[in-house]
């Protein structure tokens, strides 16, 4: 069966320092994966997402996640945080032909001014 | 270009009512799917759809339904509301293809059920 885990239910962090966000998954076949962020009371917006090719992935608002095989992880990375990136994200997989995701628990970032 | 549009937002439900909430989409998506969030326990699916007239279950089917009779719209429907069914509702649409697509989400519906 396909599972997320995202070990840390917050993340604090200073404005201006890096962040990372960890996501490790379990699944079987080639694994399709996911980032998204979601502000209070809105929907999940979409970050970036690893299909192939390249381990370093960039998405938007700076963010970027590397894919790594071996130890089935797919980690958020900002080397610079803001105040505006405080918000809940979710790691999520698919190994499927479609979009099913499976989402993990989520961790909330809280950068600090 | 509206996106994924859900209603109702907000919605308190007496124990043993049904209702449905709506989701509808206008960028012509062949995949639509219902996910519950709560606290600690992220996204869960509910119900998926990969064209019109064909649905099939999530995770956490159990006391929902779902129809897809037209590609744009994917009601959820609760069949007798019961507490454990509080939660706020996501509704998502992409393209059929993962590898060209991400997932559009609806801005959710809280559902009380007292």
């Amino acid at each position: 069966a396909q599972s997320v885990a995202q070990p840390e239910d917050q993340v604090n962090v200073a404005e201006g320092n890096p962040l990372t966000v960890k996501c490790t998954y379990s699944v079987s076949g080639n694994p399709y994966l996911f980032w998204y962020v979601q502000y209070p009371n809105r929907g999940l917006q979409f970050l970036l997402k690893y299909i192939t090719g390249d381990n370093l992935v960039k998405g938007s608002y700076g963010f970027e996640a590397e894919f790594n095989k071996s130890q089935t992880s797919f980690h958020l990375k900002k080397p610079s945080a803001l105040v505006s990136d405080s918000a809940l994200y979710f790691c999520a997989v698919s190994s499927g032909g479609y979009n099913k995701l499976i989402f993990g628990a989520g961790t909330r970032l809280a950068v600090h001014p | 270009n509206a996106g994924v549009t859900q209603t109702p937002k907000f919605q308190v439900l007496k124990t043993g009512q049904s209702m449905t909430l709506q989701c509808a989409q206008d960028m012509n998506h062949e995949y639509m799917s219902w996910y519950r969030q709560d606290p600690g326990m992220g996204l869960r699916l509910i119900h998926y759809s990969v064209g019109a007239g064909i649905t099939d279950q999530g995770e956490v089917p159990n006391g929902y339904n779902v129809s897809r009779s037209t590609t744009e719209d994917f009601p959820l429907r609760l069949l007798s509301a019961a507490p454990s069914q509080t939660s706020v509702y996501f509704c998502a649409s992409s393209y059929r293809d993962i590898k060209n697509t991400e997932a559009f989400f609806g801005q959710g519906t809280r559902l009380t059920v007292v």
